[in-house]
């Protein structure tokens, strides 16, 4: 079926480091894709999303962008903040089950 | 707008009992989602209502049930617990586009712990 892919956790930088977490999906058609974080005993946020090819989703300094030919949507951002230290999850919403798949989830530790 | 909110946040249950969670949309949102996450699992769907019907559901036995009244709120109900059900039970609600869910937007969760 369906899925996505995020690459293996935790990954931990120092502050100011540039950020890349890795995201490749399956999927037939075209569908929207997603990134939530999740902190430390929260529910998960939504940080941004695309819903179509070539289409960059942006928020906070963090971007990704929809890339059809290689089915990923990576994330990245320039300079990490301890702020950052969260769970990172990317999603797909399938159009056909009408429901969400999620990654795994990245953890990130940011050290100052 | 208010954001998602449930109730409770936290639950300590013993094996054999049956509990009820529930989620309040935001406002104006009329699809409702419900995911169980566990470190070994990850997120996994349970089901989505719209306008009070099921429409979807993922792979969980009979003992997981839910509703949704003509306010949008909802809630799920586990019965017969199990160890194995303790877990950060979350809501979503969607937008949607002619029925279609856009974005979910998810609340804070319920932790339920299973003795």
């Amino acid at each position: 079926g369906d899925s996505v892919t995020q690459m293996e956790g935790p990954v931990t930088l120092s502050e100011e480091a540039f950020l890349t977490i890795n995201c490749t999906y399956t999927a037939t058609g075209y569908p929207s894709l997603f990134w939530y974080v999740q902190y430390p005993g929260e529910g998960l946020q939504l940080l941004l999303k695309a819903t179509k090819a070539d289409d960059k989703g942006s928020n906070k300094g963090f971007e990704a962008t929809y890339r059809k030919e290689t089915t990923s949507f990576h994330l990245e951002k320039g300079s990490v903040q301890v702020s950052d230290s969260a769970v990172y999850f990317c999603a797909r919403f399938d159009n056909y089950g009408q429901n969400f798949v999620f990654g795994p989830g990245t953890r990130l530790s940011v050290l100052p | 707008k208010a954001g998602v909110t449930q109730t409770p946040r936290y639950l300590i249950k013993t094996r054999g009992q049956q509990v009820t969670l529930s989620c309040s949309p935001i406002s104006g949102h009329r699809s409702v989602s419900w995911y169980q996450q566990t470190p070994g699992q990850g997120l996994q769907f349970l089901f989505e209502y719209f306008s009070e019907t099921q429409r979807n559901k993922g792979n969980f036995p009979g003992r997981f049930s839910g509703r949704q009244f003509s306010n949008s709120r909802s809630e799920m109900n586990v019965s017969t617990l199990e160890l194995g059900d303790s877990a950060l039970y979350l809501c979503a609600s969607s937008t949607t586009s002619g029925g279609a869910v856009e974005t979910q937007y998810f609340g804070p969760g319920t932790r339920l712990l299973v003795l």
